[in-house]
This record gives C-alpha cells, sequence and structure tokens, in this order.
C-alpha cells in the first residue's frame, strides 16, 4: 500500500490565488518530498522537509511537517498559470526507498 | 545535457512478449529507481538499486526483473508481458548517501495488448 496519500485529489483555483495540498502518510520517516509533474512528463523535485524539521521555504512555495500526526501540507502562494501539473508527496521510509502518493491535480485558471 | 534517458519513449507489445526497459544515467549516481505510473494509483515502486551490483524489491515486483551490471544502467524485464503491466514507466536515480532527491526520466509508456 502506498505511503503517501494527498488530499485533495483535484483543485482548481484562479491565478493569484494560494493553492494549498495535504499529505498523509502511514509509518515513521526519514524525510518527505514534494514533486511536481507536468503532463506527459517526468517529476521533478520541488522542496524536501527532514523528520526534525516543522517548516520549510522555497520561493512561492511553503512545506509543513507535522510528525505527530503524520501529515504534511505544501502550500504555493500567488500561483500562475504556469503551476497546473500534478502534485505528488514521497516518505523516504526507514530502508531509504521513495514511496510516493497517488498526487494532487492542480488547475490555475488565468 | 546530463541526465537519465529511457528508451523506449512508447511501446506496444503483444501479451506474452519479452520486453526490456532500458534506463542510462550519466550522472554517476549510486542508486537507481524503477516506478510504475497508473491513473488514480500514482507511482508505485516496482524494484531499486542502492547501488552497483545490488538490487531490492519494492511495491509492486512481481512480473519484473531488474540488473545492475554497473553504476549507469538500470534495465527493467518484462519475462512475459500481461495487460496489467500496461502503464507509464519511470527511471530515476540518486546522487551517494541514503537520504535526497530523485531525478527522473521522461518515462516509457507500455501498452500490453
Amino acid at each position: 500500500s502506498q505511503q503517501g496519500e494527498e488530499d485533495p485529489q483535484a483543485l482548481s483555483i484562479q491565478e493569484g490565488e494560494n493553492a494549498t495540498m495535504n499529505c498523509s502518510y502511514k509509518t515513521s520517516i526519514n524525510n518527505l518530498q514534494w514533486y511536481r509533474q507536468n503532463s506527459g512528463r517526468g517529476l521533478v523535485h520541488l522542496i524536501l522537509i527532514r523528520s526534525n524539521e516543522r517548516e520549510k521555504h522555497s520561493g512561492r512555495l511553503r512545506v509543513t511537517l507535522d510528525t505527530s500526526k503524520k501529515s504534511s501540507s505544501l502550500l504555493i502562494t500567488a500561483s500562475r498559470a504556469a503551476d497546473t501539473a500534478s502534485y505528488f508527496c514521497a516518505v523516504m521510509d526507514s530502508s531509504y526507498k521513495l514511496i510516493f502518493g497517488s498526487g494532487t491535480r492542480l488547475l490555475v485558471r488565468p | 545535457i546530463a541526465g537519465i534517458t529511457q528508451a523506449p519513449t512508447s511501446q506496444i507489445l503483444a501479451a506474452g512478449r519479452r520486453m526490456t526497459l532500458r534506463c542510462t544515467q550519466d550522472m554517476r549516481h549510486n542508486a537507481m529507481y524503477w516506478y510504475r505510473q497508473d491513473l488514480g494509483l500514482g507511482l508505485r515502486l516496482i524494484h531499486y538499486s542502492n547501488t552497483a551490483g545490488t538490487t531490492g524489491k519494492g511495491e509492486v515486483p512481481d512480473g519484473y526483473s531488474v540488473s545492475r551490471a554497473n553504476t549507469d544502467d538500470f534495465p527493467l524485464t518484462l519475462a512475459s508481458a500481461v495487460p496489467s503491466q500496461t502503464s507509464v514507466y519511470f527511471c530515476a536515480s540518486k546522487p551517494g548517501g541514503e537520504t535526497g532527491e530523485l531525478f527522473f526520466g521522461e518515462g516509457s509508456r507500455l501498452t500490453v495488448l
């Protein structure tokens, strides 16, 4: 079974709005990562947060991690049409394998 | 441009045939991975290799085999393809060290009829 499960499965927002995606996982982790996938392309790494970190920023991205609730969130601020993509969380487990969730499809309307 | 190359990009295959998906990286990364992506199921790990000469099973290894004879290449073989193996297959690699980000290829779309 998959470790990371994203919520919502799909999200449609207006350009300029913020987009928030959530991820829940089941077991202890080494770190949690977020990836982006444009349609028909490979995945691209966005940000990594370690198990001893609570929040991390990268440009318009903000990631939080709550290990007590086994959950993470990805916030994209001031969204742009070019942010339209699928976003995946992935957890690195104790054996250092990266296990992905099913993803959130984000549509940013111009 | 350095990165991961997958071949073929797309293939239609009759059930029962043998198929090898190729993956080559020129970044000298130690670890390599094969995932399959199916609609609504995200990416599932098939097999992985932490270093040349070693391999391990992921979440969905049945029906697949891999080898890691050297650092650069990590082929995935379907010994006798079945329709349920219709999917998009992604190869990925990770630099040395146990934690860190994965670098992905562009995928191989396989259809088994």
